[in-house]
């Protein structure tokens, strides 16, 4: 199974940072790697696809790249409606394979 | 728009089954992969499987071998997975979500979940 490396676990970040999130796959994956946010109680939200496309109504701020088998999601000057749990999902071999998890807390 | 609606919360015995339903809705049921998705209270996500509704062909994680079973109605445009065998470690949030493509694959819309506690 490809394993998908998360960081950080969680972080606290002010409205007026960049905030960045990365997971990094065990081997190529070509870009089949999502990226989706979880609020509590709730189900995940698609945010990204095939890396750096933005999910249809999701505010322009998010953004997604790669550098090697590293895939980044940014947040830039996020909002407080922007807390809650981050995924990435790889979806380029069986199983897909989810990061653990980034919980993100706006101060 | 796109809905999959999912069946309510279940409190269920240990070594029972239970079996969990999601409805589609504003879309083509039998030309998107149905996906299930395991997530354990204050943990990640776990793929379950797929199925294919216009076939009835199916995937599962290895680990949930035996585990699940996914079936789907097309009549009523409903996919369903039963849980057997139930331990305190199926107790869990279950989500059905539909397979997204445009150059790869992603999960697009997602049910709002099923509780599943397993408890005597």
């Amino acid at each position: 199974d490809i394993q998908m490396t998360q960081s950080p676990a969680s972080l606290s970040a002010s409205l007026e940072e960049i905030v960045t999130i990365t997971c990094k796959a065990s081997q190529g994956i070509d870009d089949y790697l999502s990226w989706y946010q979880q609020k509590p109680g709730k189900s995940p939200q698609l945010l990204i696809y095939d890396a750096t496309s933005l999910a249809d109504g999701v505010p322009s701020r998010f953004s997604g790249s790669r550098s090697g088998t590293q895939y980044s999601l940014k947040i830039s000057r996020p909002q407080v409606d922007d807390s809650g749990i981050y995924y990435c999902l790889q979806s380029y071999s069986t199983p897909p394979t989810f990061g653990a998890g980034t919980k993100l807390e706006l101060k | 728009q796109v809905q999959l609606q999912q069946s309510g919360a279940e409190l269920v015995k240990p070594g029972s089954s239970v079996k969990i339903s999601c409805k589609a809705s504003g879309y083509t049921f039998t030309s998107y992969d149905m996906h299930w998705i395991k997530q354990q209270p204050g943990n990640g996500l776990e793929w379950i499987g797929w199925i294919y509704p216009g076939n009835g062909n199916t995937k599962y994680n290895q680990k949930f071998n035996g585990k699940a079973t996914l079936t789907a109605d097309k009549s009523s445009s409903t996919a369903y997975m039963q849980l057997s065998s139930l331990t305190s470690e199926d107790s869990a949030v279950y989500f059905c979500a539909r397979l997204g493509y445009n150059s790869g694959y992603y999960f697009d819309y997602w049910g709002q979940g099923v509780m599943v506690t397993v408890s005597s």
